[in-house]
């Protein structure tokens, strides 16, 4: 399997421009989560999805934020407008169940690093 | 207050030379607790998952130990090797009705040749 894949890798972009990054994660995985991490704040859950469906986005940091999961194989981040202190890292991951089963494992992407000039 | 902290922040050890990375916790109620290894721009990738019943798990030369009386937990490294280099995560799951993780700051490991 390729593992979570998330697109793109890196991007610059000025502020106030729509930033979307996208995901696709390991295939038969139900649950799908995204996260943002910096040098300040470290690993933070943004949102996490159960086959398609945001269970829990009150990581989210505020309504410039969205994230969609239109099918079982892809879901997106978008930012809009974008400013920043949105520079950071953002990471897909996915498992075949919820974060606190134990014995789950939760499969990262390399990550989507992001810099809002 | 639900929080998760780790020791040291950074830590430089010598190729071949042993190192205990710690990670105390205030979570409740507790669920699990995962070390991550994340090496420089990757992603993380999980390293042990320990639940309340579990007192050590291994994988390879890394050894977690968790003591959940004084919520405490260690990540062991034997015989270091450069490849260890990269920063280690400590992350301690809620066992509520939806589900909380907390990370920690995460320790700096570099492995000198």
């Amino acid at each position: 399997d390729a593992g979570v894949i998330q697109s793109p890798r890196h991007e610059v972009t000025e502020m106030g421009q729509e930033v979307t990054l996208r995901c696709k994660p390991i295939s038969g995985h139900d649950y799908l989560f995204w996260y943002r991490q910096t040098m300040m704040r470290g690993l933070e859950l943004l949102i996490y999805f159960n086959n398609n469906v945001p269970i829990d986005d009150s990581g989210m940091p505020e309504d410039r934020f969205s994230a969609k999961m239109p099918n079982a194989s892809f879901s997106t981040l978008k930012i809009q407008p974008s400013e920043p202190r949105d520079s950071a890292v953002y990471f897909c991951a996915s498992s075949l169940m919820a974060q606190f089963s134990s014995g789950n494992t939760i499969y990262f992407g390399e990550g989507s690093w992001l810099t809002v000039v | 207050k639900n929080q998760v902290e780790q020791s040291p922040q950074s830590l430089i050890i010598l190729e071949g030379k042993n190192c205990t990375l710690q990670c105390n916790y205030t979570v409740s109620p507790f669920s699990n607790l995962r070390w991550y290894k994340q090496d420089t721009g990757r992603g993380p990738v999980s390293l042990t998952i320990m639940t309340f019943s579990e007192n050590t798990k291994s994988n390879g030369r890394y050894t977690a130990t968790l003591d959940a009386d004084t919520k405490q937990s260690s990540l062991h490294i034997t015989a270091s090797q450069l490849s260890d280099s990269a920063s280690y995560i400590c992350v301690v799951s809620r066992n509520t009705g939806g589900f909380k993780t907390i990370f920690g700051a995460g320790t700096r490991l570099f492995v000198k040749a």
